[in-house]
């Protein structure tokens, strides 16, 4: 299995308050991806990353903020959780084009 | 809205029946991707199809991508027991950095 590792697996948190969501590699891959999980949507992509300090939007992004500041970790914070926030999330590695994402476990945030 | 609708959104079979999902797409790709996620767990890589391919065949799973119609089509023979879950495509968008965007997926279950 790929060395991907998210933290933490389970969280519940009050709405207004602010949440990092923890993702970690060993694989020395390039791109970083996080995703939400929601029934009836599939994955959809919040923000990614493709190197150190570079990231970029993905369809959902308002709410939330990334930040990579060495290749393997990769923050997602959301910046004052409301209960649209509910749901679980997936964190994914590339090493390049053309090849597979591995995925972590997966988060599942509740916002009460 | 997202990149990728799968077709049917759910799917049951008897066991040893073949299955056969479609993923519809909207914009230029460099490849398409299918994943399977087992409930509650993360994605798991399953084939790639780079889009100058039109084919793929990895063990039980055929891979059809056709970029004129902007769709592709999962065949999974001889379906088994443990085929149930959901299956997923995600495509690497062209042009720019490395987006990749998952579909709606298509929840099949293999009636043994």
């Amino acid at each position: 299995d790929a060395g991907i590792t998210q933290s933490p697996r389970h969280k519940v948190t009050e709405t207004g308050t602010p949440v990092t969501l923890r993702c970690h590699q060993t694989e020395n891959h390039r791109y970083m991806y996080w995703y939400r999980q929601d029934p009836g949507h599939g994955l959809r992509l919040i923000h990614y990353s493709y190197g150190v300090k570079d990231t970029d939007k993905g369809e959902v992004s308002d709410g939330y903020s990334v930040s990579r500041s060495k290749t393997e970790d990769f923050l997602l914070t959301l910046e004052s959780a409301t209960s649209s926030q509910t749901s679980v999330y997936f964190c994914a590695i590339t090493a390049d084009q053309n090849t597979e994402a591995f995925f972590g476990q997966g988060t599942r945030l509740t916002v009460v | 809205s997202q990149q990728g609708e799968e077709d049917p959104q759910a799917l049951s079979i008897q066991e040893g029946e073949n299955a056969t999902m479609n993923c519809s797409y909207k914009t230029s790709i460099n490849n398409l991707q299918w994943y399977r996620q087992n409930s509650g767990r993360g994605l798991v890589h399953l084939i790639l199809i780079r889009s100058n391919e039109r084919e793929k065949h990895s063990g039980r799973l055929r891979v059809t991508l056709d970029t004129s119609k902007k769709s592709s089509s999962l065949l999974i023979t001889a379906s088994r027991a443990a085929d149930t879950a959901s299956y997923f495509c995600a495509t690497l968008l062209s042009g720019g950095y490395q987006k990749v965007t998952f579909g709606t997926g298509t929840k099949l279950q293999v009636i043994p």
